[in-house]
């Protein structure tokens, strides 16, 4: 079955600090991965995809398929990046199913 | 810009009610979901589709039915409200899932706060 596990619910850091938002899952098979965020007030827009390989605001994510992980990573930390992020996992098969972990609340002090 | 819009923001219904989520995107997508958001859970899975008329189960779809008769429009329906259906409901819809280098992105709808009072 598939499953996505982010095993902190918040990280709380102090600006200028890495982050390290984690993310398991398990699937049988070669699933496309995502994290998301959620700025307050906002919608849940995408953030970046293991495919694409990007930094977007300065964080990346690998892909590791051995220990089945997507950490989200940042060397320096925001203000502007306190906000919810997701990790998602979809398949090709099954409908195009996608489905979500539980959420980590980032909170980044000043 | 790619719009997913769900009719309501916020809706007030009584236990027991038949109730309509409904939820509208503008770029021609096959994928449409249905979820609900919750403290410490998560997004939940209810309901997908993959194309007009067809719906697959999600991980939480009891209590829950959905509607696409056309395209454009994914419809979620609660049979008979309850008050722990009381949530923020996300409706997303993308492309279905290729081997483009782009990957297939979900785009969210502004969401809908339900409350069974």
């Amino acid at each position: 079955a598939q499953r996505v596990t982010q095993p902190e619910k918040l990280l709380s850091v102090f600006k200028g600090a890495p982050v390290e938002l984690k993310c398991n899952y398990s699937y049988s098979g070669s699933p496309e991965l995502f994290w998301y965020v959620q700025y307050s007030r906002q919608r849940l827009q995408l953030l970046l995809r293991h495919i694409s390989r990007e930094s977007i605001k300065g964080f990346t994510a690998d892909l590791n398929k051995g220990e089945t992980s997507f950490h989200l990573k940042k060397p320096f930390a925001q203000e502007e990046d306190s906000a919810m992020y997701y990790c998602a996992l979809r398949s090709y098969n099954q409908g195009g199913k996608l489905i979500f972990g539980q959420g980590t609340e980032l909170s980044v002090k000043p | 810009d790619v719009k997913v819009t769900q009719s309501s923001r916020y809706l007030v219904k009584r236990t027991g009610e038949k109730v309509f989520l409904e939820c509208v995107q503008d770029m021609d997508h096959e994928n449409m979901f249905w979820y609900r958001q919750d403290p410490g859970l998560g997004l939940r899975l209810i309901y997908f589709s993959y194309d007009v008329k067809m719906k697959e189960k999600g991980d939480i779809p009891e209590g829950y039915s959905v509607s696409r008769e056309k395209k454009e429009r994914f419809s979620l329906i609660l049979e008979s409200a309850s008050t722990n259906q009381t949530s923020m409901y996300l409706c997303a819809s993308s492309f279905f899932p290729s081997l483009l280098p782009q990957g297939t992105e979900a785009f969210f709808g502004q969401g809908t706060r339900l409350t069974v009072v």
